[in-house]
């Protein structure tokens, strides 16, 4: 079955202890994409990356890191969380990146990261 | 730069009503627009695309049509049901330096029997 995994699905910790969510797909896609989700403010990109070893910044990358070293793994990094990170985090991939204008530019989303940072 | 307008909610309906949720967006270029739907405790899906002016993007009773002369992605269905109780986001993507897709802030529907 193609799919998005991601772990942990729910999270809470506190200020400043690092921690990683695992993002993996099955779908041999190029690209990646790590979202957050917050009341009111819809989705922002927060990296994303084009291929292996390629990544970079989205709309809101501050307090956040990401490596892509192998084609199906996309980890999210937060080095030392802050409780203004409290929030759905959501990876997606696909075939090709975000304005191909085809078919494979369609996201497919995982199932969501509930981080809270106390 | 791009951006995605949608309706505030909550809609709430009743079962069998016609729905209507607003979408504008701004962007350089010719974005493609998509509509995904959120249900509880769930990722993204995508709903319907379209990606050239004019295009009518369609799933599950449905439909939006892609109209450049007023910079709309209107989602409609002609008869809601309880089970398309989400949120609906639209979002557009097109390529001007970096990929990435814009959302809307998302709209939630309520559908009550």
């Amino acid at each position: 079955e193609a799919q998005v995994t991601q772990n942990p699905r729910y999270l809470i910790t506190v200020t400043g202890k690092k921690l990683t969510v695992t993002c993996s797909q099955n779908m041999n896609h190029e690209y990646m994409s790590w979202y957050r989700q917050d009341p009111g403010l819809g989705l922002r990109q927060i990296y994303y990356s084009m291929n292996v070893e390629v990544t970079d910044k989205g709309d809101v990358p501050e307090g956040y890191k990401v490596s892509r070293k192998e084609k199906r793994n996309f980890p999210l990094i937060l080095e030392s969380p802050s409780p203004n990170q409290t929030s759905l985090y959501f990876c997606a991939s696909s075939s090709q990146p975000p304005g191909a204008g085809t078919s494979q530019e369609t996201q497919y989303f995982g199932p969501g990261t509930r981080l809270l940072v106390l | 730069g791009n951006s995605v307008t949608q309706m505030e909610g909550p809609v709430t309906l009743s079962e069998e009503a016609f729905l209507t949720i607003n979408c504008t967006y701004t962007a350089t270029g010719y974005p493609s627009l998509f509509w995904y739907v959120q249900y509880p405790g769930e990722g993204l899906q995508l709903l319907l695309k379209a990606t050239k002016a004019d295009d009518k993007g369609s799933n599950k009773g449905f439909e939006a049509t892609y109209r450049k002369e007023t910079t709309s992605f209107h989602l409609e269905k002609g008869s809601v049901q309880v089970s398309d109780s989400a949120v609906y986001f639209c979002a557009l993507s097109v390529y001007s330096g970096y990929s990435t897709l814009t959302f809307g802030k998302g709209t939630m529907l309520l559908v009550s029997p």
